[in-house]
């Protein structure tokens, strides 16, 4: 079975800085699709990036980026230039490209960006 | 617009009692999901559906029931046997036909069981 791990549990950051997630998976699979999902305070899930596995240019979205590093099973996501409507909950999650396949998320982490 | 609609966004309940929580979606997408979310636990799957009137237990499905009659329709009953009821508890769909996949989320229903 699939597994998603995030170790930090929170993290505090002033604005401005660069701050980093991280995000380990454990899967035998080889293809797959791993995502990061933004949660703030008024709870509404919000896709930040996506990875697929098979892609080895690391995909960015404005000031997110993401280290994927697919040997090593680790999937760091990168905030430059924090403002402070970056706080929220972070999950890092899991999929495989199959249909009968289910989204598997960590258990996240808090993300403060200190005025 | 297209979206994922959740009802209601806030529910009680008495202890005992079954209750449904309502999840549609206009985006013609195939598979739909229940997650529940506790502090500190993450998103735990509760039943999801790849395909009208098949779905799978999740991690956590115990004390819950769903069907998918409809592709737009995934609703979610907690029965009287599910211990601890009072959580927050969100649907997501995702997945086309060319398995192009982002789950997308509802605004999420808070529970809570006096």
């Amino acid at each position: 079975a699939q597994t998603v791990t995030q170790s930090q549990p929170e993290m505090s950051v002033q604005e401005a800085e660069t701050v980093t997630l991280s995000c380990t998976y454990d899967t035998s699979e080889n293809n797959y699709y791993l995502f990061w999902y933004k949660q703030p305070p008024s709870r509404q899930m919000i896709l930040v990036i996506r990875q697929e596995a098979y892609k080895q240019q690391n995909a960015t979205e404005n000031r997110f980026s993401v280290n994927f590093q697919k040997a090593a099973k680790s999937f760091s996501l990168k905030i430059s230039d924090s403002q402070l409507g970056d706080t929220a909950m972070y999950f890092c999650a899991f999929m495989k490209r199959a249909r009968d396949d289910k989204i598997i998320f960590g258990k996240g982490t808090r993300l403060h960006i200190l005025p | 617009d297209g979206g994922i609609t959740q009802s209601p966004k806030y529910l009680f309940r008495k202890e005992g009692q079954n209750v449904t929580l309502s999840c549609e979606q206009n985006l013609n997408h195939d598979a739909m999901y229940w997650y529940r979310q506790d502090p500190g636990q993450g998103l735990r799957l509760i039943y999801y559906s790849q395909i009208v009137n098949d779905f799978q237990k999740g991690d956590i499905a115990e004390g819950y029931s769903v069907s998918r009659e409809k592709k737009e329709s995934f609703p979610l009953t907690v029965t009287s046997a599910q211990k601890n009821p009072t959580a927050f508890y969100l649907c997501a769909s995702g997945q086309d036909r060319d398995m192009n996949t982002e789950a997308f989320f509802g605004q999420g229903t808070r529970l809570t069981v006096v």
